[in-house]
């Protein structure tokens, strides 16, 4: 079973739609999560951080769901330059971090 | 900002070269990692460092090995380089205590 799984996508939607990706971890003990962002040819790079109480930067939502082991992410008013490929992240021992496969995001005007 | 920097943007090697994929980061991070990505299989651990001369396998370590001599340097070896290495690697650091890693910008590497 692989700690960190996404649904690959693609989510099409249009200028100004509200989406979520959720993600589902494998071990209960993790403590550390976040959701990077990658654009085509590039390398990940942090989006935001998700805490237990969930938290928000600008469109942007993480939340956290412990007993279900769950993480999601809501992009509000949603920009052709959200499109992109989000990496959800677990952190486990010895600070590795174990990332989902991702899911692409393909914003349309 | 912290800056990882991969020795090569693109390479191309034959088949049984040994090839070394240097990264190099500036905030004096204890921790070095090196991943492949490849489509559909998402970013995988090759190797993990957290202090000079310290090394852990990570999930797919056959094939490569890793020096790290000093510690803004972590480098990662192919042996003798197959066709089913080629893919995008990217090296990462972090702090023990810090969130997140910062990626360097990746080296993509072809081997004919």
């Amino acid at each position: 079973r692989k700690e960190v799984e996404q649904d690959p996508g693609p989510f099409n939607v249009p200028e100004g739609a509200t989406v979520a990706f959720n993600c589902t971890y494998s071990n209960s003990a993790s403590q550390s999560f976040f959701w990077y962002r990658q654009d085509c040819r590039k390398e990940p790079k942090l989006l935001m951080s998700v805490y237990s109480s969930g938290n928000e930067d600008g469109r942007f939502t993480a939340q956290l769901n412990r007993a279900s082991q769950y993480i999601s992410l809501l992009i509000r008013d949603s920009r052709l330059s959200d499109s992109a490929t989000y990496l959800c992240v677990v952190k486990g021992d010895f600070n590795k971090f174990y990332f989902g496969s991702g899911t692409k995001l393909n914003v349309k005007p | 900002d912290v800056k990882v920097t991969q020795s090569s943007r693109y390479l191309v090697k034959r088949t049984g070269e040994k090839v070394f994929l240097e990264c190099v980061q500036d905030m004096d991070h204890e921790n070095m990692f090196w991943y492949r990505q490849d489509p559909g299989l998402g970013l995988r651990l090759i190797y993990f460092s957290y202090d000079v001369k310290m090394k852990e396998k990570g999930d797919i370590p056959e094939g490569y090995s890793v020096s790290r001599e000093k510690k803004e340097r972590f480098s990662l070896i192919l042996e003798s380089a197959s066709t089913n290495q080629t893919s995008m690697y990217l090296c990462a650091s972090s702090l023990t205590q810090g969130r997140g890693y910062t990626f360097g910008s990746g080296t993509r590497l072809t081997v004919v």
